[in-house]
């Protein structure tokens, strides 16, 4: 079965840190990989996906991840954190090759609330 | 502007009541979701539809119904069998392809009164 499993609640890092927010997954084929963001009372933003090629991924707002095969993992990181950057954070994965109906699923972890301090 | 539209942001049922909510897109995607946002749970699927006159349940499918009649509109019924209605209601489209993204709305919250 697929799932994605993001470690921790929540993240806390002083502005001008770089950080981490850590994802995992399982999937049975070859994953496509994707980190959304949401601001309160908001819908999710996307932020980067990793299809295939080089396994470090840049995305916007100075975000990058690094697809792991090994690890399966696919954390999302920031040289240097901004207060804006205080929000909630996705990791979403579908299985390449997996349909169900028709109907390519993407599933979603639970979400890691990044805090970012002045 | 090319997005999604959800609307009311804000909505409030009565028990017994059956209330909608609205999903429209102008970006041409023949695919379109709902999710349901609970508290620490992430996003749960609803219902998803792939093209006009066409949906399936997802996950959670059991107190909600949709309807799919025309390419940019997807509403969401949440219905009196719902007993747990109360989370925030996310809207999502894309095209078919695997590796695509889904574009979200900006949810509506739904309370119980």
């Amino acid at each position: 079965a697929q799932s994605v499993a993001q470690p921790e609640d929540q993240v806390n890092v002083a502005e001008g840190n770089p950080l981490t927010v850590k994802c995992t997954y399982s999937v049975s084929g070859n994953p496509y990989l994707f980190w959304y963001v949401q601001y309160p009372n908001r819908g999710l933003q996307f932020l980067l996906k990793y299809i295939t090629g080089d396994n470090l991924v840049k995305g916007s707002y100075g975000f990058e991840a690094e697809f792991n095969k090994s690890q399966t993992s696919f954390h999302l990181k920031k040289p240097s954190a901004l207060v804006s950057d205080s929000a909630l954070y996705f990791c979403a994965v579908r299985d390449r090759y997996m349909f169900s109906g028709g109907y390519n699923k993407l599933i979603f972890g639970a979400g890691t609330r990044l805090a970012v301090h002045p | 502007d090319g997005g999604i539209t959800q609307s009311p942001k804000y909505l409030f049922r009565k028990e017994g009541q059956n209330v909608t909510l609205s999903c429209e897109q102008n970006l041409n995607h023949d695919a379109m979701y709902w999710y349901r946002q609970d508290p620490g749970q992430g996003l749960r699927l609803i219902y998803y539809s792939q093209i006009v006159n066409d949906f399936q349940k997802g996950d959670i499918a059991e107190g909600y119904s949709v309807s799919r009649e025309k390419k940019e509109s997807f509403p969401l019924t949440v219905t009196s069998a719902q007993k747990n209605p109360t989370a925030f209601y996310l809207c999502a489209s894309s095209t078919r392809q695997g590796a695509d993204i889904q574009y979200f709305g900006a949810g509506t919250r739904l309370s119980v009164l």
